[in-house]
């Protein structure tokens, strides 16, 4: 267990509703990214929030955003659902030391999101 | 557009068997590597990294290569056992970019 926990574990919406997902990181870990999981496919890197502010982003639309709190936890919401949006999302948090790289990222289990 | 991906999409091996899961790169900026497992149902579980000043590093059965002139990453896992199944994930991280790419996996069944 990587000790990072995320929120609803399934959800179920309909197209052009909004949706928010919850993920606590790890302790002493400062820094969540989020990525989106499609059937059979590989993670795509959405975004990812250090010191409460988007820390880089992936090729995703505005209606994808996010929130990073003190406690370091942070949000994912994503507004006018589209039927593309079902996947899995997934968070991961690592400890930023503001170098070249970004240190190991650990991943919680995800959260099974459906658009009908 | 540059991207991470995998020679095989499935590998099926015997019990106690090695096995060898391969990756190409493109990026030759990337400078960081990480091997991740996934289980059905679960989030990718961090198995082995290595960063671009190496060739090799070793774990617990586990050892990574990166052949960074032919820019090829391999896994190779020892005794592989049946808890071994899984999704393999290749993943890199470009220099001065929190941005991780992900290869599109793949699937290792292991035969008792």
């Amino acid at each position: 267990e990587t000790g990072v926990t995320q929120s609803p574990t399934h959800l179920i919406k309909t197209r052009g509703q909004q949706v928010t997902l919850r993920c606590s990181s790890q302790s002493g870990h400062n820094t969540v990214s989020w990525y989106q999981q499609a059937l059979g496919q590989g993670p795509q890197f959405i975004f990812q929030y250090y010191r409460e502010e988007e820390n880089g982003r992936g090729n995703f639309p505005p209606r994808f955003s996010g929130l990073q709190f003190p406690n370091y936890s942070s949000e994912l919401n994503v507004n006018a659902l589209e039927l593309d949006d079902s996947a899995l999302y997934l968070c991961a948090s690592s400890l930023y030391g503001g170098g070249p790289s970004t240190d190991t990222q650990y991943f919680g289990p995800g959260t099974r999101l459906t658009v009908l | 557009g540059e991207s991470v991906g995998l020679h095989l999409p499935t590998l099926s091996v015997q019990e106690g068997d090695n096995s060898i899961i391969n990756c190409a790169y493109s990026n030759s900026a990337s400078d960081y590597f990480i091997w991740y497992k996934q289980e059905s149902g679960k989030g990718p579980q961090f198995i082995i990294d290595i960063r671009s000043n190496m060739d090799k590093r070793q774990g617990q059965r586990v050892t990574v290569l990166l052949n960074k002139t032919v820019k090829h990453l391999s896994l190779q896992i020892a005794a592989t056992q049946p808890g071994d199944s899984a999704v393999y994930f290749c993943a890199e991280n470009m220099v001065n970019n929190n941005d991780m790419r992900f290869g599109a996996g793949t699937r290792l069944t292991v035969k008792p």
